[in-house]
């Protein structure tokens, strides 16, 4: 079947660097992205969604990539602070669905 | 003030037993659902109410029923407990199908 994103997998960057969380999804007729934040013992938190009309789209220290062509959707956060610690999922919708498909979540670590 | 509250926190039960989650989101939004995260972070659907509807119903034991008295309130029943019903249940809520959703902060299972 179709799928979204990835298995749960660490990036462990150091405070102030840039993250790149990245995502894959299969659906073609998917036409809406939505990034979320989970910390520990909490619920996800949305953080920035796209549309696919767009290419680009930015938010206080974020930014969201998506490339149709490839099937791809990327997370960027400028300067990683130990608050950016957390469980990050990219989730899906198609043109006709009602759900909101979740992938696997990256595990984004930032060291002091 | 809480946006989707969900009760409680903690569920600690032993198998066979019927147990029920409760949420309430005050948002005015008019759809809720109910997502089963696994040990694995996976986040999948398990029902979504709209108006009060049932919409999505996905592969879910029958031992699983959701209620709706009102728009804003989505409880989860769960009848004759098993070991693999241990989770993390969140109840989210949605403006409407195709927007992003609001969590609350999850209910954690332990079926012992």
């Amino acid at each position: 079947g179709e799928s979204v994103g990835l298995h749960l997998p660490t990036l462990s960057v150091q405070e102030g660097d840039n993250s790149i969380i990245n995502c894959a999804y299969s659906n073609s007729a998917s036409d809406y992205f939505i990034w979320y934040k989970q910390e520990s013992g909490k619920g996800p938190q949305f953080i920035i969604d796209i549309r696919s009309n767009m290419d680009k789209r930015q938010g206080q220290r974020v930014t969201v990539l998506l490339n149709k062509t490839v099937k791809h959707l990327s997370l960027q956060i400028a300067a990683t602070q130990p608050g950016d610690s957390a469980v990050y999922f990219c989730a899906e919708k198609d043109n006709a669905g009602n759900m909101l498909t979740f992938g696997g979540g990256t595990r984004l670590m930032v060291k002091p | 003030d809480t946006a989707v509250s969900q009760t409680p926190k903690y569920l600690v039960t032993q198998m066979g037993n019927d147990k029920s989650i409760k949420c309430e989101q005050n948002l005015g939004h008019d759809t809720m659902y109910w997502y089963k995260q696994d040990s694995k972070k996976f986040l999948k659907i398990m029902f979504s109410y709209n108006n009060k509807e049932l919409i999505i119903n996905e592969t879910v034991p029958n031992r699983f029923s959701p209620k709706s008295p009102d728009k804003a309130h989505l409880n989860l029943h769960i009848n004759s407990l098993e070991l693999g019903d241990s989770a993390v249940y969140f109840c989210a809520s949605s403006q409407a199908l195709r927007e992003k959703l609001f969590f609350g902060s999850g209910t954690q299972l332990s079926v012992l």
